[in-house]
């Protein structure tokens, strides 16, 4: 079955960038089907929705974020990754990726998480 | 952006009974609703979309019901697996926008 684990540095600095990577197992991040996000939970509160990636490069992010994420894709890797520019201590979270199904008119929830990792942002 | 309250924040119950739990939005999202169950340091579990279709393999004691702006959860016959924190998420379809609530915690009375 579909599993995705996230990787990538659990300290970043302030002002610096964090970059993540979710690969993508036991099915093809290529599919037509699917739409892949990130998304992050602050300790102690709900999941904040990031922004998600088709496997064509399209991309939505959630406006509240003020455009410092970047979500991109390698097909060939079976990966997709995340950037968020100018981090503070705010930025500090488990950061999950996840999928959802593309379903036109439609949302069916996210179906499959990773584990999460935990991302700190102290100098 | 559509904000979504749960109450209560804690909710204390007996193992065998039913718990209730609630979801207000904003503003209207129609019947765009999911629930997510999450235990301690374990990623989030989709229960249910479209406000009352369960996800697959979720057992039958797991129901929601609601519309526009008020949700509800209803776990039935409460099992020990299920204490745990609740979410509610609302999509707005397009252009795509997701937002979860602030949690239920469902704990052993």
């Amino acid at each position: 079955q579909v599993q995705l684990q996230e990787s990538g540095p659990g300290l970043v600095k302030p002002s610096q960038t964090l970059s993540l990577t979710c690969t993508v197992s036991g099915g093809a991040i290529s599919s037509a089907d699917h739409y892949w996000s990130w998304i992050r939970q602050h300790p102690g509160k709900g999941p904040e929705w990031i922004g998600y990636i088709y496997y064509s490069g399209s991309t939505h992010y959630n406006p509240s974020l003020k455009s410092r994420p970047t979500i991109s894709v390698d097909t060939s890797k079976n990966q997709f990754f995340l950037k968020m520019n100018s981090v503070t201590a705010a930025d500090t979270a488990v950061y999950y990726c996840a999928r959802q199904h593309r379903l036109p008119g439609a949302f069916v929830g996210f179906d499959i998480w990773g584990p999460g990792t935990m991302v700190t942002v102290s100098s | 952006e559509i904000v979504m309250t749960q109450s209560p924040a804690t909710l204390s119950v007996s193992p065998g009974e039913s718990a209730t739990l609630s979801c207000r939005a904003s503003q209207s999202v129609s019947r765009n609703l999911a629930w997510y169950q999450q235990k301690a340091g374990l990623a989030p579990r989709l229960l249910i979309y479209g406000a009352s279709t369960r996800a697959t393999g979720i057992p039958a004691r797991f129901s929601g019901s609601g519309s526009e702006t008020e949700f509800t959860l209803t776990i039935s016959s409460l099992q020990s697996e299920d204490f745990a924190v609740y979410y509610c998420q609302q999509y707005n379809v397009w252009p795509p926008w997701y937002t979860f609530g602030q949690g239920t915690k469902l704990e052993i009375k």
